[in-house]
């Protein structure tokens, strides 16, 4: 049972290059989540998928679009990396329908925009 | 949508001592308030929670209080040890996206 598991870990980019992080949990969640993480301001919702098929807006997410694969997996793109983009990235994930249960972080990929 | 407030930025104690951090929040209807560890490199990782219909929950050392009417909720460690040393994050559940949103952090130090 791995939980949240998040590739790649690393990675470095080129201004206006692209990319998909991926996001995989194994614990049958509904609700899967994307976060950034800069310094000294937490953790930013970029977006977030309630269940399977549906995914909605955070509070960052210009500069990025998800997908929501399958009840599994949840992946996020950047179409045209850019400097402000660096950060490191959360994947997270909660079971939905149950009063208030917690959610399970991946470790996180650490991108760096040059 | 909600916003949460979180102090001290960083805060440094004396092992053995007591460390509170503090956090407000601005919707009235949130009713789940988590606090997060996270060390160096790390995932941040559930230490507590609490729902709004308790005031306060213990785990060992560890303690949530919660003040709906202030809209404030603090973690309280006891007898602290320098593995205690992390950032620490509160967050509370937005009602309208049913995502946490996260104060920005608390660096604790333990002194040994």
């Amino acid at each position: 049972n791995a939980g949240v598991t998040q590739t790649p870990k690393f990675q470095v980019l080129k201004t206006g290059q692209s990319m998909t992080l991926q996001c995989a949990q194994d614990m049958n969640h509904n609700s899967m989540y994307w976060y950034r993480q800069d310094p000294g301001m937490g953790l930013r919702l970029i977006y977030y998928s309630a269940s399977e098929g549906t995914t909605d807006k955070g509070e960052v997410p210009n500069g990025y679009n998800v997908s929501r694969l399958n009840k599994r997996e949840f992946s996020l793109r950047l179409e045209s990396a850019a400097p402000s983009q660096t950060s490191v990235y959360f994947c997270a994930s909660r079971i939905q329908g149950m009063s208030n249960q917690p959610q399970h972080f991946g470790d996180g990929t650490r991108l760096s925009i040059l | 949508g909600e916003n949460v407030e979180q102090h001290p930025s960083t805060l440094s104690v004396q092992e053995g001592d007591s460390a509170v951090i503090k956090c407000t929040y601005s919707d009235s209807a949130s009713n789940y308030f988590p606090w997060y560890k996270q060390e160096l490199g790390k995932r941040p990782q559930l230490i507590i929670d609490i729902r709004s219909n308790v005031g306060e929950k213990k785990d060992q050392r560890i303690a949530v209080t919660l003040n709906k009417t202030a809209k404030h909720f603090s973690l309280h460690i006891t007898e602290t040890q320098p593995e205690d040393s992390a950032v620490y994050f509160c967050a509370a559940r937005d009602t309208g996206r049913r995502a946490l949103t996260f104060g920005s952090g608390t660096r604790l130090q333990v002194q040994p």
